[in-house]
């Protein structure tokens, strides 16, 4: 899987867009890009996933850039609710070859402050 | 629709003690079953992936051990656990397609005394 780095923390005032980048730039053609995040003392929670094109749920954002090396994740209207650490990681889907297994860095720790 | 279990929540164990820890799906067949630890304030760290019964595979070596007895069921077991032990333990599963990502348990937080 390619190595993503990401901001060790940000802040985002209530109510505001928070704007998580995410740079994967040893991206592979066949590697999506996917966002989870970790609400303390919880399991991670997956949030979106996307390839190519932005995509868009009812929880985030995502845009991914042209050459695919760097992708945004965007909460809308950030709640105190959305403080957690967001990490981005690339892999390939979980086919049998390779089961899916990814590495989570320390990803972002985003605080939402009133 | 698609559950995890993993349990206990908490768990306490002095040194030299044996130690299993068990998840478990439900709604689905065939998952690729996952063990990840977590120190504090890090990332995940894989432990152990499974692809199907009796398929196990380790990354890291360690004192740890994982075994996967039924389809759904994955177990994370020591035979003496070691301070180092200590941390967050997340049991995933994730569709085989791999699809919509990994769906994570709620955590074990071992301490070893």
């Amino acid at each position: 899987d390619a190595k993503t780095t990401q901001p060790t923390s940000m802040d985002c005032a209530e109510g505001r867009a928070a704007n998580l980048p995410c740079n994967h730039s040893t991206i592979s053609g066949n590697e999506y890009v996917y966002w989870y995040r970790q609400i303390h003392s919880q399991g991670p929670q997956y949030i979106i996933h996307g390839l190519k094109n932005n995509e868009t749920n009812e929880m985030a954002s995502l845009i991914i850039t042209e050459d695919r090396k760097s992708s945004t994740l965007i909460l809308p209207h950030a709640t105190l609710r959305d403080t957690a650490v967001y990490y981005c990681i690339a892999d390939m889907s979980g086919t049998d070859t390779n089961a899916g297994k990814s590495t989570f860095g320390d990803g972002t720790t985003l605080t939402v402050k009133p | 629709s698609q559950t995890i279990h993993q349990w206990p929540a908490t768990l306490v164990q002095p040194v030299g003690s044996p130690l299993s820890l068990e998840c478990t799906v439900e709604g689905t067949s065939n998952p690729n079953l996952y063990w990840y630890r977590q120190a504090a304030g890090r990332g995940l760290q894989l432990l152990f992936y499974s692809i199907g019964i009796d398929q196990i595979s380790s990354e890291v070596p360690q004192n740890l051990s994982a075994s996967r007895p039924q389809d759904r069921q994955f177990i994370l077991s020591s035979k003496k656990l070691l301070l180092s032990d200590s941390g967050f333990y997340l049991c995933a599963w994730r569709d085989y397609r791999g699809i919509h990502g990994y769906t994570f348990g709620s955590g074990t937080r071992l301490t070893v005394v």
